[in-house]
């Protein structure tokens, strides 16, 4: 079962940030977060991974809270084609753990 | 990131008939590959894990009959649907993840293959 608890959708403006929350509460100590995105149609796509610092790449930043018991994902800039569904996932960052997805939040880039 | 692609993307077949799915890692070797399916609006479901050289482990209410993983290669796992049903029809993703140059802990997606059975 999934171990992440996310709003089932969300709306966001063209051009600004926007802000996903995931709640998991339950989180262990040697499980990082990841976030995916799974555009219509199309396999999910890697966005970032932390443990309990901050981290940003070229696509976004997550923020993760001191207790680690939820985190943020932040597109920085939305644009259309950031249309998608945003998974929230936990799991073990060593050996081969498989990523067990939750429902997700539908986020709908508004022009 | 690293490269997983699926073939065929789309495929429609006849009740009864079988159809095979090959998912490659194109830039780094594989050790595990996992299979899911995906229903219309729906999660990514679990279907079984396979690690190179070894049987896949089929999670639970997956028919380990129906649904043949092989795992033959560290580039290469395929699924191969047997006897499809109208009730099989689905989006089915790869996902693989392993050495090379990317951390082995990251699994990356193929673009999936949206079955069809008529």
């Amino acid at each position: 079962d999934a171990k992440t608890t996310q709003p089932p959708s969300m709306d966001c403006a063209e051009g600004r940030a926007a802000n996903l929350p995931c709640n998991h509460s339950t989180i262990s100590g040697n499980e990082y977060v990841y976030w995916y995105r799974q555009i219509h149609s199309q396999g999910p796509q890697y966005i970032i991974h932390g443990l309990k610092n901050n981290e940003t790449n070229e696509m976004a930043s997550l923020i993760i809270t001191e207790d680690r018991k939820s985190s943020t994902l932040i597109l920085p800039h939305a644009t259309l084609r950031d249309t998608a569904v945003y998974y929230c996932i936990v799991r073990p960052n060593f050996g081969n753990e498989k990523l067990t997805f939750g429902t997700g939040t539908r986020l709908t880039i508004i022009p | 990131g690293a490269v997983v692609s699926q073939h065929p993307s789309r495929v429609i077949c006849k009740s009864g008939t079988s159809v095979k799915i090959e998912c490659r890692s194109l830039d780094f070797q594989a050790t595990t590959m996992f299979w899911y399916r995906q229903f219309p609006k729906k999660s990514l479901m679990l279907m079984a894990t396979s690690n190179e050289g070894s049987k896949a482990t089929y999670e639970q209410g997956v028919e380990k009959d129906k649904f043949l993983i092989n795992h033959a290669s560290l580039t290469l796992s395929t699924l191969t649907v047997t006897s499809a049903h109208p009730e099989d029809s689905s989006f089915y993703i790869c996902s693989a993840i392993g050495r090379g140059n990317f951390e082995n802990t990251e699994a990356f997606f193929g673009q999936g293959t949206r079955l069809t059975v008529v």
